[in-house]
């Protein structure tokens, strides 16, 4: 049982550089989100989906971008990085509501340099 | 303001002790959900427990125990007899139903658990 695949796992970016981060999930969910991790700062929403075809901003949107053209891929674009947005990168999906909890991929380390 | 505090940024005890990592929300509704995640030094954050609103009855499983209190807005997690293994992170993390189900977390208790 894969879940939630995140790939790449490390990525290292120069200022300026673009990159998308891809999040899949085999467990045809209908929610999907990104979070980032920063220390002392616990999890923050960047982007969220509630279907296919659908992305809403969460708390920190700024300089993200994301696609949502199937309903198990949820894509995460940076189109201009900044070390602002060195973090790790969480996926996760569930099927409707909180109540059944996330279900996490096992995050992105990216560094801006 | 924070909806979820974790004042406990980092805790440190020696296996076999107990210990607990307290959590602190706050909200409108009169329906949310109540989580803890474990994320252990491989960096995956995984599910402990969801706690209903409605349903305060504090939850032990195994050497785990939630003690979930409307009355002060606490749900604190408390780890018996901890050990190595218990080494993580844990976040609590608060859903407001209302709110498109996103998830509002702490921002984490480090758990050293020393040998």
């Amino acid at each position: 049982n894969a879940g939630v695949t995140q790939t790449p796992k490390f990525r290292v970016l120069k200022t300026g550089q673009s990159m998308t981060l891809l999040c899949a999930q085999d467990m045809n969910h209908e929610y999907m989100y990104w979070y980032r991790q920063d220390p002392g700062m616990g999890l923050r929403l960047i982007h969220y989906s509630v279907g296919e075809g659908t992305t809403a901003k969460g708390e920190v949107p700024d300089g993200y971008n994301v696609s949502r053209l199937k309903k198990q891929n949820f894509l995460l674009g940076l189109e201009s990085a900044a070390p602002s947005q060195t973090s790790v990168y969480f996926c996760a999906s569930s099927p409707r509501t909180a109540y059944y909890g996330y279900t996490f991929g096992s995050g992105t380390r990216l560094t801006v340099v | 303001a924070q909806k979820v505090t974790q004042a406990q940024t980092e805790i440190s005890v020696v296996e076999k002790e107990d210990v607990t990592l307290d959590c602190v929300y706050e909200t409108r509704d009169t329906t949310y959900y109540l989580f803890w995640y474990k994320q252990p030094p491989s960096g995956e954050l995984v599910f402990l427990i969801r706690r209903n609103s409605f349903d305060e009855q504090n939850e032990i499983s195994g050497r785990y125990s939630w003690n979930f209190q409307k009355s002060t807005s606490s749900f604190n997690f408390t780890i018996t007899a901890s050990q190595v293994v218990d080494s993580a992170v844990y976040f609590c993390a608060l859903s407001e139903p209302f709110d498109f189900n996103k998830f509002y977390f702490g921002s984490g208790t480090k758990l050293n658990v020393k040998p």
